[in-house]
């Protein structure tokens, strides 16, 4: 099975920084890889797929890299809305991994 | 507008069964794959169990591979999980999710509500 290592879990930023969150894979798995947002108490949203890629809506200010083993979700300045927990996921093998999260908080 | 509805969630005790539903509309729903993700109180996302848009392919977590069962029916738009020999660790918010595929790359579009499974005594 391929395991799926976010980091950091948690980080506390202020409306209008930079910043990443990392995703490793325990396999490489070319760019098969997606990025979520959740808010507490609704439903994962899709931000991006293709590792890449923006869904349709989602704001330029996401952005994604990456490739094999190694990605990256920045988010270029963040808007209030942004706070929320972000999970990558696997799409390589047929057994969707999820990371375990990382936890955006408000400075 | 597409539509998930989950339901079927609720207290059971452990080593009883549950069957989980999920509503579809809004779109061809025989025409996609869909899934089941849980999570558990205060925990990250995990993935469950998946179906191709037909029914013939079905692939499973190792964590309940042998208790659950996914299913569907395309006649009532309808994504099921039957949970047998559930246990306190299966407690979780319960999530159908539709898969999509652009070009070569394969993600959930669009997710239901969710619905609570708690397992107790």
């Amino acid at each position: 099975d391929i395991q799926m290592t976010q980091s950091p879990s948690s980080l506390s930023a202020s409306v209008g920084e930079r910043l990443n969150i990392t995703c490793r894979a325990s396999q490489t798995i070319g760019t098969s890889l997606n990025w979520y947002q959740q808010k507490p108490g609704k439903a994962p949203k899709l931000l991006m797929y293709a590792a890449s890629r923006l869904q349709d809506g989602v704001p330029s200010r996401f952005s994604g890299s990456g490739s094999g083993t190694d990605f990256a979700l920045s988010i270029s300045s963040l808007h209030p809305e942004d706070f929320a927990t972000y999970y990558c996921q696997q799409s390589h093998s047929s057994l969707y991994s999820f990371g375990q999260g990382t936890k955006l908080e408000i400075k | 507008q597409v539509q998930l509805v989950e339901s079927g969630g609720g207290v059971v005790q452990p080593g009883r069964s549950l069957r989980l539903s999920c509503a579809a509309s809004g779109f061809g729903f025989s025409s996609y794959a869909m899934h089941w993700v849980r999570q558990a109180p205060g925990k990250g996302l995990e993935w469950v169990a998946s179906v191709s848009y037909d029914g013939s392919d079905k692939y499973y977590a190792d964590s309940v591979r042998g208790r659950f069962t996914i299913f569907r029916d395309n006649s009532k738009s309808t994504l099921y999980l039957q949970m047998n020999s559930l246990s306190a660790e299966d407690t979780a918010v319960y999530y159908c999710a539709r898969e999509v595929i652009i070009q070569l790359w394969l993600s959930f579009d669009y997710w239901g509500q969710g619905t609570l499974v708690t397992v107790s005594s």
